[in-house]
C-alpha cells in the first residue's frame, strides 16, 4: 500500500535552514508528480510547492519562493525540502502529498512533520 | 494567491442535506474543472472526498457530490451521518501552475 513518510522537523530560530524528507514506497516513485502542503496549528492547509515526475518542472507558493526548494531522488524514492531564511510564520505540519496523476491533486497523505520556527 | 472563499461553518442534522460553497475567481475554480474537497477530522490528515469537481474516488460514500457553477464549486453531503462532522476544504489548481485552498469550513452534526 502507499506510504509517505516525513522526517527532519524539529525547532529551529529564524533566519536557520532546515531540510525535510519523505520516504516514499508502494507506488511508482517515479512516476508521480509530489508535493509539499503545510497547516500552521488551529489554521487550513496551504499547498507549498510540487515536482513534476520527471523533474522538469517546479512551482512554489509565492509565500516560500525564493527560500524554499523542492526535489527528488527516485533512486532511494525520497522527496525533500530545503527550507532557508525560515520564518516564524513557516511553524506549521509539513506534509508530503503523492499527485493524483491527471487529476491536479492528492491521493496520499504522509503524516506530516513538525517544524517550528522560534527563537 | 488569495485563498478560496468558504463557510466557517455549516450544521445540520442527521439525516438532512448541507452544501458548503467555495468561491474563487476565473483563474482558479472558473478557469478549469479541477476543484477538489478534503474532509479532516480532529488531528489527521486531510481525505480526498471529490476531485475534478464532481468525481469521488473509491470508498467515498454517494452520499457527497460536487458540483460549479462559475467561480463557485460545491460540496453537498446528504442523508448526514455524525462521522462527517469535520473541516471540509476546497482547493483549485490556478492558471499559475499552483494550487490554492479554501479557508475551510466546520461541519457541526446536531
Amino acid at each position: 500500500q502507499v506510504q509517505l513518510v516525513e522526517s527532519g522537523g524539529s525547532v529551529v530560530q529564524p533566519g536557520r535552514s532546515l531540510r525535510l524528507s519523505c520516504k516514499a514506497s508502494g507506488f511508482t516513485f517515479s512516476s508521480c508528480a509530489m508535493h509539499w502542503v503545510r497547516q500552521a496549528p488551529g489554521k487550513g492547509p496551504e499547498w507549498v510547492a510540487v515536482m513534476w515526475f520527471d523533474e522538469s518542472s517546479k512551482f512554489y507558493a509565492d509565500s516560500v519562493k525564493g527560500r524554499f526548494t523542492i526535489s527528488r531522488d527516485s533512486s532511494s524514492n525520497t522527496l525533500y525540502l530545503q527550507m532557508n531564511s525560515l520564518r516564524t510564520e513557516d511553524t506549521a505540519v509539513y506534509y508530503c502529498a503523492k499527485d493524483r496523476t491527471g487529476s491536479y491533486t492528492w491521493d496520499y497523505w504522509g503524516q506530516g512533520t513538525l517544524v517550528t520556527v522560534s527563537s | 494567491q488569495s485563498a478560496l472563499t468558504q463557510p466557517p461553518s455549516v450544521s445540520g442534522s442527521p439525516g438532512q442535506s448541507v452544501t458548503i460553497s467555495c468561491t474563487g475567481t476565473s483563474t482558479d475554480v472558473g478557469g478549469y474543472n479541477r476543484v477538489s474537497w478534503f474532509q479532516q477530522p480532529p488531528g489527521t490528515a486531510p481525505k480526498l472526498m471529490i476531485y475534478e469537481v464532481t468525481n469521488r474516488p473509491s470508498g467515498v460514500p454517494d452520499r457527497f457530490s460536487g458540483s460549479k457553477s462559475g467561480n463557485t464549486a460545491s460540496l453537498t453531503i446528504s442523508g448526514l451521518q455524525a462521522e462527517d462532522e469535520a473541516d471540509y476544504y476546497c482547493i483549485s489548481y490556478t492558471t499559475t501552475n499552483t494550487w490554492v485552498f479554501g479557508g475551510g469550513t466546520k461541519l457541526t452534526v446536531l
